[in-house]
C-alpha cells in the first residue's frame, strides 16, 4: 500500500540554523500539505500547495518558513532561521484531489536547543 | 471561526469497556469530519470520516455519527483493547479552497488488561 515518507525522523539543531524536512508524497497525488504539532498540543495547519506553488497557508507560515517541490517526487519544509519554539513534530500529508482523505507520513520530531 | 474541540484526556480503561471520545466543532457550511489515531511513534492514520449530517463512519469497531444538529461527532466504541492504546484526533475540513485539516487536541486513551 502506497504510503507518505518523511525524513529524518529526528533531528536536533542549533538555534539560527537552517533546516530542511523532506517529505515525499503518494505518487499520483497532486496537494501536499504540512502541518506541526507543538507537545502537549494540537495539529496546526502549516501550508498547503499545489501545481507548484502555495495555495494556503496559516499566520504560523511566516517568512522563515519556504516550501518547494523539486523534483517530480520530494516535498521540503525548510525553517531560514529556528527558533526555540519552532521544536514540534512535522507532519507532511498528501491527497489527490482536494478534499479527499489526506495521508499522512509518520513525521519528523524537530528539536531546536 | 473553524474550530474543534475534543474532551481532555487522558482517557484509561480496561479491556472490553465502552469508549466514547467526545467531539464537538464550530464550522460554517458544511464540513467533512474526521477521526485520526495516532499509534505511539507513528503517524496520523485516518480512523474513519463522514462528509455530510446523519452519516456515520465506521472501522476497525470505531464509529461516529456526524450530528448537524449537536455539531458533534463524537467516537465510540463498544469494546476496547489493549491495542487501541493511541491518541485519537478529531478534525474537520473547513470546505474552503484547499481543504486544510483543522484538528482538536487529541485524546490519549490507555487501555489496561
Amino acid at each position: 500500500e502506497p504510503e507518505v515518507t518523511q525524513t529524518p525522523s529526528h533531528q536536533v539543531t542549533q538555534m539560527g540554523q537552517e533546516v530542511i524536512l523532506r517529505c515525499v508524497p503518494i505518487s499520483n497525488h497532486l496537494y501536499f500539505y504540512w502541518y506541526r504539532q507543538i507537545l502537549g498540543q494540537k495539529v496546526e495547519f502549516l501550508v498547503s500547495f499545489y501545481n507548484n506553488e502555495i495555495s494556503e497557508k496559516s499566520e504560523i507560515f511566516d517568512d522563515q518558513f519556504s516550501v518547494e517541490r523539486p523534483d517530480g517526487s520530494n516535498f521540503t519544509l525548510k525553517i531560514r532561521s529556528t527558533k526555540l519554539e519552532d521544536s514540534a513534530m512535522y507532519f507532511c500529508a498528501s491527497t489527490r484531489r482536494q478534499q479527499e482523505t489526506q495521508y499522512f507520513g509518520p513525521g519528523t520530531r524537530l528539536l531546536v536547543l | 471561526g473553524n474550530s474543534v474541540t475534543q474532551m481532555e484526556g487522558p482517557v484509561t480503561l480496561s479491556e472490553e469497556a465502552f469508549l466514547t471520545i467526545n467531539c464537538t466543532y464550530t464550522a460554517t457550511g458544511y464540513p467533512s469530519l474526521f477521526w485520526y489515531v495516532q499509534y505511539p511513534g507513528e503517524g496520523l492514520q485516518l480512523l474513519l470520516k463522514a462528509t455530510k449530517a446523519d452519516d456515520k463512519g465506521s472501522n476497525k469497531g470505531f464509529e461516529a455519527t456526524y450530528r448537524k444538529e449537536t455539531t458533534s461527532f463524537h467516537l465510540e466504541k463498544g469494546s476496547v483493547q489493549v491495542s487501541d492504546s493511541a491518541v485519537y484526533f478529531c478534525a474537520l475540513n473547513h470546505g474552503g479552497s484547499q481543504g486544510n485539516l483543522i484538528f482538536g487536541k487529541g485524546t490519549k486513551l490507555s487501555v489496561k488488561p
